[in-house]
């Protein structure tokens, strides 16, 4: 079964760097044809598409995010990772990491449990 | 990239049927054929429940069924369950690898 568990630091600093990593199991990151993802969650808000990583290489972002979102991936630690930069408290939100099939058209299906990230002042 | 609209809250009774609407564009939901649906627990990782507009993964009970007209898609969870009291979100492909969700639905088993 493909778990995925996000890690990172729960406080970040109003225009620091936000960096975030999903660790994944019961699979590999390389395997052929699947995206890894980032959605976040804001307080009392919706889900909002961050952006993807094939297992290619090949990235995604959302374009409302683009200028401050690098996502990569260290297949010799099968994890993904997310940077964030210039944060402000608007990016205060749960982070969750998700993986699909490039056969489907979809966020994800399988998820993270999320990551709360607060960014202070 | 605006967040698809969906009504703010649903409920209805044990057994009943409850309908959210999820509207887009003719860039998002009325340009593609990939609508999915989304069940989230607060606390909990969210689960997909319907994509490709009309189709349930391996699991999901038929109890929930999807559909799009136009620009609007649309979540049906028939004879509601007490365990199917959560937060929904529609999301659809735009193109580029990108999505876009949806406001999110509170539904309530009353």
């Amino acid at each position: 079964q493909l778990q995925l568990q996000e890690s990172g630091p729960g406080l970040v600093k109003s225009s620091e760097t936000l960096s975030l990593t999903c660790t994944v199991s019961g699979g590999s990151i390389s395997s052929s044809n699947y995206y890894w993802a980032w959605i976040r969650q804001r307080p009392g808000k919706g889900l909002e598409w961050i952006g993807s990583i094939y297992y290619s290489g090949s990235t995604y972002y959302n374009p409302s995010l683009k200028s401050r979102v690098t996502i990569s991936a260290d297949t010799s630690k099968n994890q993904f990772s997310l940077i964030l930069k210039s944060v402000t408290a608007a990016d205060t939100a749960l982070y969750y990491c998700a993986r699909r099939s490039g056969t489907y058209y979809h966020p994800g299906y399988y998820w993270g449990q999320g990551t709360l990230v607060t960014v202070s002042s | 990239q605006s967040a698809l609209t969906q009504p703010p809250s649903a409920s209805g009774s044990p057994g009943q049927s409850v309908t959210i609407s999820c509207t887009g564009t003719s860039s998002d939901v009325g340009g593609y054929n990939y609508v999915s649906w989304y069940q989230h627990h607060p606390g909990k990782a969210p689960k997909l429940m319907i994509y490709d507009v009309t189709k349930r993964p391996s699991g999901v009970p038929d109890r929930f069924s999807g559909s799009k007209s136009g620009n609007t898609a649309s979540l049906t969870v028939s004879g509601l369950q007490a365990e199917d009291e959560a937060d929904y979100y529609c999301s659809s492909y735009e193109g580029s690898n990108n999505y876009v969700f949806g406001t999110g639905t509170k539904v309530s088993v009353l």
